[in-house]
This record gives C-alpha cells, sequence and structure tokens, in this order.
C-alpha cells in the first residue's frame, strides 16, 4: 500500500540554525500538510498546501516557516531559526482531495530536536 | 475555535472485552471526522472516515459513529486483542484548507 516516507527519522540542531524536513507525499495525491505534535500533547495543524500555494496556515506558522515543493514528489518544511519551543515531531499528510471524501495519509514522522 | 475532546484518556481492559472509546466537539459544522491510531513513537495510522452526512462506518472490528447534531463520535472495537494496544486519536475536518484538529487522544491497553 502507497505510504508518506518522511526523512530524517530524527534531526538534532542547535538553536538558531535552519532545518529542513522532508516528506514524499503519496504519488496521486495533490493536497499536503504538514503538523506538529509537542511531546505529551495534541497533534497540531501547522500548514495545508494545494497547487503550490498554502491553502490555509495555524498561527503557529509565522515567519519562521515555509513550505515548498521543489519537484514533482517532495514536499518540504523548513524553520529558518530554530527556538528551543520548535523540538517536537512533525508529521506530512497528504490526500487526495479536501472536500472530505477520502481520509489524509501520514508519515511516520520526524523527531526535531533543538539543543 | 473548534475544540475536540476524548474520554477516556486511559482504558485497560482484558483480552476478548469489547469497548467503546468517545470523542466530542464543539463546532458542529464539519466535513468529516477521522479516527487515527498511533503506536509508541511512530506516525499516525488512520482507521476509518466518517463523512459528516453519514452515521457510522464499519472496517473489520472497528465501527465509528457520527452523531454531528450532539458533536459525538465513538469507536467500538470489539473483542479486543492485545495487538490492539495504541493510543486512538480522533480528528474532525471542518474545512478551512482541510485542517484536521485533533483530540487528546485514548491511550488503550489490552491485556491478556
Amino acid at each position: 500500500e502507497p505510504e508518506v516516507t518522511q526523512t530524517p527519522s530524527h534531526q538534532v540542531t542547535q538553536m538558531g540554525q535552519e532545518v529542513i524536513l522532508r516528506c514524499v507525499p503519496i504519488s496521486n495525491h495533490l493536497y499536503f500538510y504538514w503538523y506538529r505534535q509537542i511531546l505529551g500533547q495534541k497533534v497540531e495543524f501547522l500548514v495545508s498546501f494545494y497547487n503550490n500555494e498554502i491553502s490555509e496556515k495555524s498561527e503557529i506558522f509565522d515567519d519562521q516557516f515555509s513550505v515548498e515543493r521543489p519537484d514533482g514528489s517532495n514536499f518540504t518544511l523548513k524553520i529558518r531559526s530554530t527556538k528551543l519551543e520548535d523540538s517536537a515531531m512533525y508529521f506530512c499528510a497528504s490526500s487526495v482531495d479536501t472536500w472530505g471524501n477520502q481520509p489524509q495519509h501520514f508519515g511516520d514522522g520526524t523527531r526535531l530536536s533543538i539543543l | 475555535k473548534q475544540e475536540v475532546t476524548q474520554i477516556p484518556a486511559a482504558l485497560s481492559v482484558p483480552e476478548g472485552e469489547n469497548l467503546v472509546l468517545n470523542c466530542s466537539f464543539t463546532d458542529s459544522a464539519i466535513y468529516n471526522l477521522q479516527w487515527f491510531r498511533q503506536d509508541p513513537g511512530k506516525g499516525l495510522t488512520s482507521l476509518l472516515l466518517i463523512q459528516s452526512s453519514q452515521r457510522e462506518q464499519t472496517s473489520g472490528r472497528l465501527n465509528a459513529s457520527l452523531d454531528k447534531s450532539s458533536g459525538r463520535s465513538t469507536l467500538y472495537i470489539a473483542a479486543s486483542q492485545p495487538g490492539d494496544s495504541a493510543t486512538y486519536l480522533c480528528a474532525v475536518n471542518a474545512g478551512g484548507g482541510n485542517k484536521l484538529t485533533f483530540g487528546t487522544g485514548t491511550q488503550l491497553k489490552v491485556e491478556l
């Protein structure tokens, strides 16, 4: 069964450094998402992306964050200057549509640790 | 603002029991509700999706119901097995870029 793949599985970065998290969505999916889960807390929506544009973003997704689909297969999340509070598990997801008919499929996540 | 709550936070049952997990949400204007399973240190596995026009969905031993007017959903697991041990999350899609709003989850342990 097709799946969403994320790399790396674990990223350790010094505070203030830039980090790029990578995702390969399911091949026929058109809608892409990033979520995060701080340890012990709820999964939180960050951003949705369709047709090379951001569809919606949360309050968390400030100017330090950006997303990109650099080619036909990858979807990336960049954090420009990481903070301690950015430490979390980051999940990429994709879906065929946004009309509520099909589920979002999630990757296994990237655990980001900021030192 | 949509709020999603799950009760109980944790549940321990002996193998073979039938059980019900509860999810409630504050805004009934939703497109769909999705149930997920999360194993420790892993991603989210989609279990069932119920569209707003549906009352229930079934997959194997799992049955999810939706009462949109009262803002509630339940996940029924029949004949539980140790392999069902995981955290179960419900998430509501209220449109607006298709974002999901998640509950805090129910941590289930099925004991031999």
